[in-house]
């Protein structure tokens, strides 16, 4: 089935760990984005890549780190986890970048981190 | 940045019609989307705007001013299965999206 796989689907991680949140997409988009979500203040982007090779940082990007070597691919890595990452995180992929393009989320990845 | 504003929550009974108010203040509009999510589950796209006016679908329907900063969500005939968060989301000149809190609608029999 098309779409956006995310794994894990949780995860209770030990602050100071590193953790890598894996997005597949199989809708040849080019476009991806990672999200968080937490309570009271809605999705915030993390980061973003407008096509395979590039990326670009969003609202929160601190502690956070991607990469984008494939249309496919888009790992989301916490370098050194804290307790305020912990959050419901969402992956998302769009055809592009702009017109009226939407966006196409995955099923997220809960992280508590302890 | 985007400075989104809309109700936390709102209730309605079934068969109702209920509008969901979104106010935003952007440096550069480029679009407004509305999501609709339910409780453990990624948004699914609604509805966009990108001129003024009304866009219907169904159901559902989606009205933009960008003078006045401003959108609505229109939710008719309300079902049970309506009951959920959506989401205001205001794309700005960057093609990135900001998202309002979102706004938990409760249908009640």
């Amino acid at each position: 089935i098309a779409g956006i796989t995310q794994a894990p689907t949780s995860q209770i991680l030990a602050a100071g760990r590193r953790m890598t949140l894996r997005c597949t997409q199989d809708m040849r988009h080019n476009a991806m984005y990672w999200y968080r979500q937490d309570l009271g203040l809605g999705l915030r982007l993390i980061h973003y890549s407008n096509t395979a090779g590039t990326t670009g940082k969003g609202e929160v990007p601190d502690g956070y780190s991607v990469s984008r070597a494939n249309t496919d691919d888009f790992p989301l890595t916490l370098a050194s986890a804290v307790p305020s990452q912990t959050s419901v995180y969402f992956c998302a992929s769009s055809v592009s970048s702009g017109g009226t393009d939407t966006q196409y989320f995955g099923p997220g990845t809960r992280l508590t981190v302890l | 940045g985007q400075n989104i504003d809309q109700p936390t929550e709102m209730t309605a009974t079934e068969g109702a019609i209920v509008q969901i108010n979104c106010t935003y203040q952007t440096s550069g509009f480029n679009g407004l989307f509305w999501y609709q999510q339910h409780a453990g589950e990624a948004p699914t796209f609604l509805s966009y705007n990108v001129l003024d006016g009304l866009e219907e679908k169904g159901r559902f329907s989606s009205f933009l001013s960008r003078s006045k900063g401003y959108s609505y969500l229109l939710l008719k005939e309300l079902q049970m299965k309506d009951s959920a968060s959506y989401l205001c989301a205001v794309r700005d000149r960057d093609y990135k999206l900001s998202f309002g809190a979102g706004t938990t609608v409760t249908v009640r029999a």
